[in-house]
């Protein structure tokens, strides 16, 4: 499986900032996913980025909040923007695996709090 | 869409006993059933995984049944031990870079 990196691992952001958060992979991949995970709460995905094209946003989920970059196969990176309390949560990363059959190996994760 | 339901929501057993999480799926056309163990500050990381042309997959002390029929899959940890606590993670997809849709979670607490 690939290995995943992100930055910051942390960070905690004052109300109505921005903070942009890193995936990096040790292989080029064709598919990345950003997700959040709510504390105490199971994932839900944000959006899909594919190089090339513009990322593809799950329902509930705007690319003015949420406005990812994608310039190569192996990069990408995810802006939170005008954060407010309620976007408090663990950001991560992930990546599809060689399989056909939609493996996901996600990174460690980009634990957030806007106060 | 697809909507997966996991339980139990936490979990304690004894050192050495057996644990059970099950989940259904609604969508049948989902197809690929992956399990993952997200341990406290990390992600999750995927540790098995079932195809729909398959009704059972085992992995050392980790087995996973599926029921195509019924719509239900389970995780089993034989042997528990206390680096297998963390929180477990069922989900469902219908493959072919489909959107992945996870459970709420199951905290397995393992008591020396």
């Amino acid at each position: 499986s690939a290995v995943i990196s992100q930055k910051p691992s942390r960070d905690i952001c004052q109300r109505g900032t921005s903070l942009t958060i890193q995936c990096q992979v040790d292989s080029q991949v064709t598919m990345m996913f950003w997700y959040r995970q709510q504390p105490g709460q199971s994932l839900t995905l944000i959006a899909t980025a594919n190089q090339g094209s513009e990322a593809t946003y799950e329902s509930g989920f705007v690319i003015d909040k949420f406005p990812i970059s994608r310039p190569n196969l192996t990069f990408s990176t995810l802006t939170v923007s005008n954060m407010s309390p309620e976007d408090s949560s663990i950001y991560l990363c992930s990546v599809e695996g060689t399989g056909s059959f939609n493996e996901q190996f996600f990174g460690p994760g980009t634990r957030l709090t806007v106060l | 869409g697809e909507n997966v339901e996991q339980h139990p929501s936490t979990l304690s057993v004894q050192e050495g006993d057996s644990a059970v999480i099950k989940c259904t799926y609604s969508d049948s056309a989902s197809n690929y059933f992956p399990w993952y163990k997200q341990e406290l500050g990390k992600g999750p990381q995927l540790i098995i995984d079932i195809r729909s042309n398959v009704g059972e997959k085992k992995d050392q002390r980790i087995a996973v049944t599926l029921n195509k029929t019924a719509k239900h899959f389970s995780l089993h940890i034989t042997e528990t031990q206390p680096e297998d606590s963390a929180v477990y993670f069922c989900a469902a997809s219908e493959g072919g870079y489909q959107k992945v849709t996870f459970g709420i979670g199951t905290k397995l607490q393992v008591i020396p």
